[in-house]
């Protein structure tokens, strides 16, 4: 069965400190994609990035970087420089032949909290 | 509009009643999805379509809940006898594939008294 974790439920911060989420899988698929969104209070759900089981290059865009690492099965997110604007809940998804393909699996989130 | 639309925003209803929840996903995009997030929760999946039909309904949680799309654009997620453990937000997302990144709807915060 595939399943995410997300081991952190709420993390705080201060403004400009650099913060990591962590998300690690489990699926028995060898074809499959990574998930970030994040939620903020309003509510809907903002795609961040997808990542497919063959790339494990790092990605990064702006503040925002991912750290895909097959051999821990994690896929961490890294927000460099924190602003009061990212404070929001994010979720780590998988989706992966298993289950269709299209199926999203989400962790529970991280509540993010940025403080001025 | 650009985005996913869903609407109502917000539904009370009672116990028992018979809701429709409808999604109008982004134009072009043949895939469409329903999850259901419950307080404190990641979203949990109810239903995909591929086009008009349902390639995965293996989330909904019993013959209470079902769901259309017969046009292949629009779809409405319909609760019968609805409980108030089907209380939650009813999230719908959409995709130009299967495989390809989901764009979630604002949702439908349901709450049955």
């Amino acid at each position: 069965a595939q399943k995410v974790t997300q081991a952190q439920t709420e993390i705080s911060v201060v403004e400009k400190e650099d913060v990591t989420l962590d998300c690690v899988y489990e699926t028995r698929d060898t074809t499959y994609y990574l998930f970030w969104y994040k939620q903020p209070p309003s509510g809907e759900l903002v795609f961040l990035i997808r990542r497919n089981s063959f790339d494990e290059q790092n990605e990064i865009s702006g503040r925002y970087s991912w750290n895909f690492q097959k051999s821990t099965s994690s896929f961490n997110f890294t927000i460099t420089a924190s602003q009061v604007v990212d404070s929001a809940v994010y979720f780590c998804a998988l989706s992966g032949k298993e289950t269709s393909g299209s199926r999203l699996t989400f962790g529970e989130g991280t509540q993010l909290t940025v403080n001025p | 509009g650009a985005g996913v639309s869903q609407t109502p925003s917000n539904k009370v209803t009672e116990k028992g009643k018979y809701v429709e929840l409808r999604c109008d996903p982004i134009s072009g995009h043949t895939a469409l999805y329903w999850y259901r997030q419950s307080l404190g929760q990641g979203p949990e999946f109810l239903i995909y379509f591929q086009g008009t039909g349902a390639a995965d309904d293996s989330g909904l949680p019993n013959d209470r809940f079902f769901a259309v799309r017969p046009e292949g654009s629009v779809s409405t997620l319909k609760i019968q006898r609805t409980e108030r453990g089907d209380s939650a937000v009813y999230l719908c997302a959409s995709s130009l594939s299967g495989w390809t990144g989901k764009f979630f709807g604002p949702g439908t915060r349901l709450t049955v008294l």
